[in-house]
């Protein structure tokens, strides 16, 4: 067990819709990071937040937004869904943010995405 | 940008030696981490190299050049719990940039 909490574990949900996805970070760490993982694509980075501001984007689509509360926790919105926007969505959370610094990652269980 | 090379696929024997090679080439750089992933799960990390040489930790070791662009990771006495994917990462800035994984199999 990383620490990382995500709800839900399983979406299903129709074309079109909009959904919410949720991360609570390990104790203590202030970055968030988002990832998108489907079968044909890896691993990829979508969003990090740090203490509640944006940090880094990746490869996210603008039908797509996040942000990270005071209580650290972080939501990822994902809207006008298609099918290729299924995928395993994994939030991880580090206790560093800058970089020449270590920043191991720890990972929550995912979210499983599938829309029909 | 992040281009981070790595087989696809690798089949070993139990208690055999497996060696996974990573190439990269990215705008900048402060550390090579690999991660394991299990099939529907989470990745756990296993490893961190930030200067030359060799990180060893238990059965599994780490290698990096950075003047090559280059990482190894070393799996030994491999069980068959190590079937997995093991995912190259390069730390840049704020975030990692993943190699697509390389699916390790290990058969008995």
């Amino acid at each position: 067990d990383s620490g990382v909490t995500q709800t839900p574990k399983h979406l299903i949900t129709a074309t079109g819709q909009r959904v919410t996805l949720r991360c609570s970070p390990r104790s203590g760490d202030l970055s968030v990071y988002w990832y998108q993982q489907s079968l044909d694509q890896g691993l990829q980075f979508l969003i990090q937040y740090y203490n509640g501001e944006e940090r880094a984007k990746g490869n996210i689509l603008e039908r797509f937004s996040a942000q990270q509360f005071p209580d650290l926790h972080s939501e990822l919105n994902l809207s006008s869904l298609e099918l290729g926007d299924s995928a395993l969505y994994f939030c991880a959370s580090s206790s560093r943010t800058s970089g020449g610094s270590y920043n191991e990652q720890f990972f929550g269980p995912g979210t499983r995405l599938t829309v029909l | 940008g992040q281009n981070i090379d790595q087989p696809t696929e690798m089949t070993a024997t139990e208690g055999a030696i497996v060696q996974i090679n990573c190439t990269y080439q990215t705008s900048g750089f402060n550390g090579l981490f690999w991660y394991q992933q299990h099939a529907g799960e989470a990745p756990t990390f296993l490893s961190y190299n930030v200067l030359d040489g060799l990180e060893e930790k238990g059965r599994f070791s780490s290698f990096l050049s950075r003047s090559k662009g280059y990482s190894y990771l070393l799996l030994k006495e491999l069980q068959m719990k190590d079937s997995a994917s093991y995912l190259c990462a390069v730390g840049n800035d704020y975030k990692l940039s993943f190699g697509a994984g390389t699916t390790v199999t290990v058969r008995a």
